[in-house]
This record gives structure tokens, sequence and C-alpha cells, in this order.
């Protein structure tokens, strides 16, 4: 089974510029989760799309958004790109099946995406 | 809030040493647990899990036992190999929530 798909691995933007970034569970996952990882601030939780609606959201500007499609592929977008927003942006996917207890489920990453903003 | 507290880096071992790194945890509910590992480059990859006070979590060579009552999922591993260099992070997820809390992560080089 193929694992999660990010697209492009690699992103050089200017300041002031936006970006779209893509993601592709594996087959069958329903939820897509979308992190940021910076040497300062870590592993941070930006948010999460289940059936195409945001189900959790963290704790970053309304410049960060996202969506996902009917086939579970997720996009990110963040608007107005700072400096700051330079990082690597990581996809996880996980199956999230209906009635159960989330918490056991586990999240799969992908190999990200590395943004660079100048 | 809940949180996730990892034994700051960076370690360094020499082959077929014992490896611990500790891992407390702050947690408003009944979390899972987990160690995630990314090598350099790389994203995160599952190392190992635990739903439920007392699981032991086990995956190539590497062990991690929920403790509730000390708050606590620290991983070992009996003879840490080269291969093994790579940066090693601790996180929850509570019920209900996709949002998993990672601690700050723990570069670990292990030396031929």
């Amino acid at each position: 089974k193929a694992g999660v798909t990010q697209t492009p691995r690699y992103l050089i933007k200017t300041r002031g510029q936006q970006v779209t970034l893509s993601c592709s569970p594996i087959s069958g996952h329903r939820s897509v989760s979308w992190y940021q990882q910076t040497p300062g601030q870590g592993l941070q939780f930006l948010f999460e799309y289940f059936s195409e609606t945001q189900r959790n959201k963290g704790n970053f500007p309304g410049r960060f958004s996202g969506r996902q499609f009917s086939n579970s592929r997720s996009e990110m977008n963040v608007s107005t790109l700072e400096l700051g927003d330079s990082a690597l942006y990581l996809c996880a996917s996980s199956l999230r099946a209906s009635g159960g207890d989330y918490s056991t489920d586990t999240q799969y990453f992908g190999p990200g995406t590395r943004l660079t903003v100048l | 809030g809940n949180s996730v507290t990892q034994m700051e880096g960076p370690v360094t071992l020499s082959e077929e040493a014992f490896l611990t790194i500790n891992c407390t945890y702050t947690a408003t509910g009944y979390p899972s647990l987990f160690w995630y590992v990314q090598y350099p480059g790389e994203g995160l990859q599952l190392l190992l899990k635990a739903t439920k006070a007392d699981d032991k979590g086990s995956n190539k060579g590497f062990e991690a036992t929920y403790r509730k009552e000390t708050t606590s999922f620290h991983l070992e591993k009996g003879s840490v190999q080269v291969s093994d260099s790579a940066v090693y992070f601790c996180a929850l997820i509570l019920g209900g929530s996709e949002k998993l809390v990672f601690g700050k992560g723990t570069k670990l080089t292990v030396n031929p």
C-alpha cells in the first residue's frame, strides 16, 4: 500500500506571496492532519480534515487554511507569506473509522514539504 | 493544557550501548502515547504506541511502557546501532481528537 505523499517536496517563495501544498493520504484513510515543524517551535498542529470538513484547528493565524476533497486528498494554503513561515510542513493521514475511539488511531506521516520564504 | 516533556539531547552513544530517552506527559484525560522517529531529511515514522495503562509498545528492539501512575512513557533499547541515529519524538493524543501533541524531540547519535 502506498504511503502518504506530499507535493512539492521543496518550495522557495518570497514574502507576501501565497503557496499551496498538497497531500494524498493512504488509500482508505479519511482523516488528514497538517503539522508545522520548525527548529524553534518544534512540531505544531495546524488543522485536521475529515469528510471534507475541518474538525480541529491549532493556534495559527487565518493566513493558514486548508481543504479536503471527496477523495480525501487535502491541500493547505498559506497567504501573505512571512519569513517565519519557513518550515517543514508535514501531512499525516489516519483511518478515523466511524463510531470508534479515535485515540487508538495511528497517524502516518508523509515526507513533508520544505518551504523557504525569502 | 496537554503537554509532553522529553529529556533534552543531544544524546551520543557508542554502538551496542543501552538507550533510555525519558518522556513524561500532562493530560486532561486518558491519552494514547506514541514514539515517532525522524531520520535526516525525512518525515516522521511511527516507532511504537500504547493506548492504555501498562501496555508495552515494542518495535525494532525499542520498547516503552505506559505508566499511568508516573505519567511516563520512556523509550528503551538494549543495544543501539549506528542506523538508530535519528531524532525521537514522544507524543500523545486524546480521545475524540486527531491532534498529536509532541515533545521537542531528542537527537540520538550512535558512533561505531
